[in-house]
């Protein structure tokens, strides 16, 4: 079964500084990956993507993320922390080979974002 | 602009309540799904349509029924015997069923017992 595991519950930034968020998946194909954010009350919004091509993905607001087949792994980053990225962030996997698009969600990991 | 609108924001239901979540989309995607977010887990799968008059029960469909009769709306039914319904209940669509496609979501239902 393909599992998502984000390693942090909550991650606490000055701003300014660098940002990172971890995320290991457990998957027997190479699957697509997906990081999403989620304001308060609100949708979640797609932030980046991989699906098997550049293996450093940017993505909007100046985040990336680097996928590392041999350690499993899809951490996002930010060189500079804003305000206005303090939220929930969602690492996702879309397994290969199951007749749909069936998303498996981490449990999310909260930014929080001091002055 | 192109989107997913859910209504309403906020619902409260009654005990032996039947209510219904409206989810809307002008994407022209062909893949509609629900999902139901609590705190502290990621989003779980209710229901899931791959095209107009057809859907399939994802992890949690019970107490939950979906229909699609058009391409545009999937409307989600939490009927009473879904027994723990409060929680937040998001909307979203896909250009098709390939895993490469990402999926829109829309702003969300937050649905809590009166």
């Amino acid at each position: 079964a393909q599992s998502v595991t984000q390693l942090d519950s909550h991650v606490s930034v000055s701003e300014g500084t660098p940002v990172l968020l971890r995320c290991n998946y457990s998957s027997s194909y190479s699957p697509s990956l997906f990081w999403y954010v989620q304001h308060p009350n609100k949708g979640l919004q797609l932030l980046l993507k991989y699906t098997s091509a550049a293996t450093l993905v940017k993505g909007i607001n100046g985040f990336e993320a680097e996928f590392k087949k041999s350690e499993t792994s899809f951490h996002l980053t930010k060189p500079s922390a804003h305000m206005s990225d303090a939220a929930e962030y969602f690492c996702v996997v879309s397994p290969p080979n199951t007749g749909f698009q069936k998303l498996v969600f981490g449990t999310g990991t909260r930014l929080l974002v001091s002055p | 602009d192109g989107g997913i609108t859910q209504s309403p924001k906020y619902l409260f239901r009654k005990e032996g309540q039947n209510v219904t979540l409206s989810c809307e989309q002008n994407l022209n995607h062909d893949a509609m799904y629900w999902y139901r977010q609590d705190p502290g887990q990621g989003l779980r799968l209710i229901y899931y349509s791959q095209i107009v008059n057809d859907f399939q029960k994802g992890d949690i469909a019970e107490g939950y029924s979906v229909s699609r009769e058009k391409k545009e709306s999937f409307p989600l039914t939490v009927t009473s015997a879904q027994k723990n319904p409060t929680a937040f209940y998001l909307c979203a669509s896909s250009m098709n069923r390939d895993g490469n496609q990402p999926q829109h979501f829309g702003d969300g239902t937050r649905l809590s017992i009166l």
